[in-house]
């Protein structure tokens, strides 16, 4: 069964950093891309990251370019997401997704989109 | 960027009754379209791919139609353990966008 475990979640103060990790498990974990998809209170689900399965190919929204950096650990079937210069508009429920199909790149057009996701880890960026 | 127009934003049905939720595409997408539930504190699950296909393990209550810019999915005789958050995402483009999610209530 693929489980997908998200940490790191936090109140930090505008300006701050945080670095949140996803624990998976149930999987070849070196063979999938992943992404990073989160919900603002109120809102609806917004991708935000994604990186191949080596590891040596990222891509990122608009609204984070510059700011956060995705990367994984294929020895510890770990995926990381560093958030720099958080804003208030960064508050919300932060996920992994795996995606259904092996090999891709996230950027591959018709994906199939993921097949997991984990629960979420809470990032709150507030004064 | 494909643009997912998700309604209703919320509903309430009675056990047994057949719920309808739609989502629309602000282009062609042909099948490229998920569904899936998600409970409060929980993983989402995947429950419809590629607009019409039952993810194995779901449920047969649920079914998903559509292709192109309009889909659908389906809770035929909904039960109370059908409470929760359903939302679409497509895949047709880079990067996935989603439906602003539907909060399904049981009476």
């Amino acid at each position: 069964e693929v489980q997908l475990l998200e940490s790191g979640g936090n109140l930090v103060q505008p300006g701050g950093s945080l670095r949140l990790s996803c624990a998976a498990s149930g999987f070849i974990f070196r063979n999938y891309a992943l992404t990073w998809v989160r919900q603002a209170p109120g809102k609806g689900l917004e991708w935000v990251a994604g990186i191949n399965a080596g590891g040596d190919g990222t891509h990122y929204a608009d609204s984070v370019k510059g700011r956060f950096i995705v990367s994984r650990d294929n020895s510890k079937n770990t995926l990381h997401l560093q958030m720099n210069r958080l804003r208030a508009e960064d508050t919300a429920l932060y996920h992994c997704a795996k995606f259904l199909v092996p090999g891709l790149s996230p950027t591959t057009l018709k994906n199939g989109g993921p097949d997991s996701w984990g629960q979420g880890t809470l990032v709150i960026v507030s004064s | 960027e494909t643009t997912l127009t998700q309604s209703p934003a919320f509903m309430s049905a009675t056990p047994g009754d057949k719920v309808n939720i739609s989502c629309k595409a602000s282009q062609d997408i042909d099948d490229d379209v998920n569904w899936y539930q998600r409970k409060p504190g929980e993983a989402a699950i995947f429950i419809i791919q590629e607009a019409t296909t039952l993810v194995p393990g779901i449920s047969p209550r649920f079914s998903g139609s559509g292709y192109g810019t309009d889909f659908t999915l389906t809770i035929n005789n909904i039960e109370s353990d059908d409470a929760a958050y359903y939302f679409c995402l497509q895949h047709d483009d880079f990067p996935w966008t989603f439906g602003q999610g539907t909060k399904v209530e049981i009476k």
